[in-house]
């Protein structure tokens, strides 16, 4: 089955820095990779996702690039503000129809200081 | 969290106890899904449903149970075959149309063992 592995598990950074979080996918046939945020005690809210057939999707601090040929994406945040802190998971999506199995990566606690 | 309620927020369990964790949605979904999130670990699949009256195992289902007899409604037994189950538990719910892959989640149930 799909793994996905996901870095740093911890990050830390100043407001107005940028943060890039990685994950690496082992299933060839994934195709749909979302990007959640977690805020304490809620439920993940996805914040944006890509397709395999698109290398790099943007919206407005945030964006995702997918190298699909080394499996890996990764998350960008520019202009961090502290109101960005929180648990950002990855996720890969295998399967052809539009309800695979979403398998998450690890998680992210993401820090930004005022 | 949109439409998808999860009740209660706080459960106990004894021992041997089975107890229902409700999940409820309003958004017309027809897939819906049961996650199990423990510290430092990313969300896992325990059951998930893509029509009335079907269900499908995920990868942890072991000491669980489902139904799905309303389209609204996934009600998640835990059983007392689930030896270790304090965990954050997550509802979520997806669109039928095709290219709608989205997962909106619930805001979760904390599952505590007396």
């Amino acid at each position: 089955g799909e793994n996905v592995e996901q870095h740093p598990s911890t990050l830390s950074v100043q407001e107005g820095d940028s943060a890039v979080i990685k994950c690496t996918y082992s299933d060839s046939a994934s195709n749909y990779f979302p990007w959640y945020k977690q805020e304490l005690g809620k439920g993940p809210q996805l914040i944006i996702d890509i397709r395999s057939n698109v290398g790099e999707k943007k919206d407005q601090r945030i964006a995702v690039t997918l190298n699909k040929t080394a499996k890996h994406f990764s998350l960008h945040i520019t202009e961090t503000q502290p109101e960005d802190s929180a648990v950002y998971f990855c996720a890969a999506r295998t399967g052809g129809t539009s309800y695979g199995k979403l398998t998450f990566g690890q998680g992210t606690i993401l820090t930004v200081h005022p | 969290d949109g439409g998808i309620t999860q009740s209660p927020k706080y459960l106990f369990r004894k021992e041997g106890q089975n107890v229902t964790l409700s999940c409820e949605q309003n958004l017309n979904h027809d897939a819906m899904y049961w996650y199990r999130q423990d510290p430092g670990q990313g969300l896992r699949l325990i059951y998930y449903s893509q029509i009335v009256n079907d269900f499908q195992k995920g990868d942890i289902a072991e000491g669980y149970s489902v139904s799905r007899e309303k389209k609204e409604s996934f009600p998640l037994t835990v059983t007392s075959a689930q030896k270790n189950p304090t965990a954050f538990y997550l509802c979520a719910s997806q669109p039928a149309r095709r290219g709608q892959e989205t997962q909106y989640f619930g805001p979760g149930t904390r599952l505590l063992v007396l």
